[in-house]
């Protein structure tokens, strides 16, 4: 099956500052990858998605290249807010077994 | 749409009861997923149904976890009995696309506590 493997947080940025959260995953073909952000109290809503290589997923200033030469896809955004405050989570999607495989998450500290 | 509806939001129980945690998945979507969140594991699907059918439970912890889905708008979750190790937020997420489910929509979840 697949697997998914996040930097750990958390992430501690100011305001207005560069984000990049680190994802690689593991997979026997090719999985359509995602981005999932879970805010306090709240359940996990989905961010951004690519469903082949060199595609690119984009939501809310957020973005993500699906890199299969390097099994990656990074979270980035240019210009982070307060209201970015939340966890998020990579996952891949395994055709075989319907199902998707979550990283452990990052949490995102954004300070005024 | 309401989305995905769990309920209680929040349950405190003594170890050794019974819970039941309810589901309501969005509206025409075909699978219908249970996922554990805690600190020490972080999510875990633990059973997931196509049409109302489980597919697969391999993630359910042991035999004092069962899930039901009688109807298509309708889950439950039961933990018989509870432990205090059972601690942790059950979310339940819906998929709208037969054959396959690669979005999720998930419920606000539900944080249970077992004395």
């Amino acid at each position: 099956g697949n697997s998914v493997t996040q930097m750990e947080g958390p992430v501690t940025l100011s305001e207005e500052a560069f984000l990049t959260i680190n994802c690689t995953y593991t997979a026997t073909g090719y999985p359509s990858l995602f981005w999932y952000v879970q805010y306090p109290g709240e359940g996990l809503q989905l961010l951004l998605k690519a469903t082949k290589a060199d595609d690119k997923g984009s939501n809310k200033g957020f973005e993500a290249t699906y890199r299969k030469e390097t099994t990656s896809f990074h979270l980035e955004k240019g210009s982070v807010q307060v209201s970015d405050s939340a966890v998020y989570f990579c996952a891949a999607y395994n055709n075989a077994g319907n199902m998707l495989t979550f990283g452990g998450g990052t949490r995102l500290m954004v300070k005024p | 749409d309401a989305g995905v509806i769990q309920s209680p939001r929040h349950e405190v129980t003594e170890m050794g009861q019974e819970v039941t945690l309810r589901c309501k998945p969005i509206s025409g979507h075909d699978y219908l997923f249970w996922y554990r969140q805690t600190m020490m594991r972080g999510l875990e699907l633990l059973i997931y149904f196509n049409n109302n059918v489980p597919i697969d439970d391999s993630g359910m912890p042991e035999d004092r976890f069962s899930a039901k889905m009688p109807n298509a708008s309708f889950s439950t979750l039961k933990i018989q009995p509870s432990e205090p190790r059972d601690s942790a937020v059950y979310f339940c997420a819906s998929s709208p696309r037969t054959g396959k489910p690669d979005t999720q929509y998930f419920g606000p979840g539900t944080r249970l506590t077992v004395l």
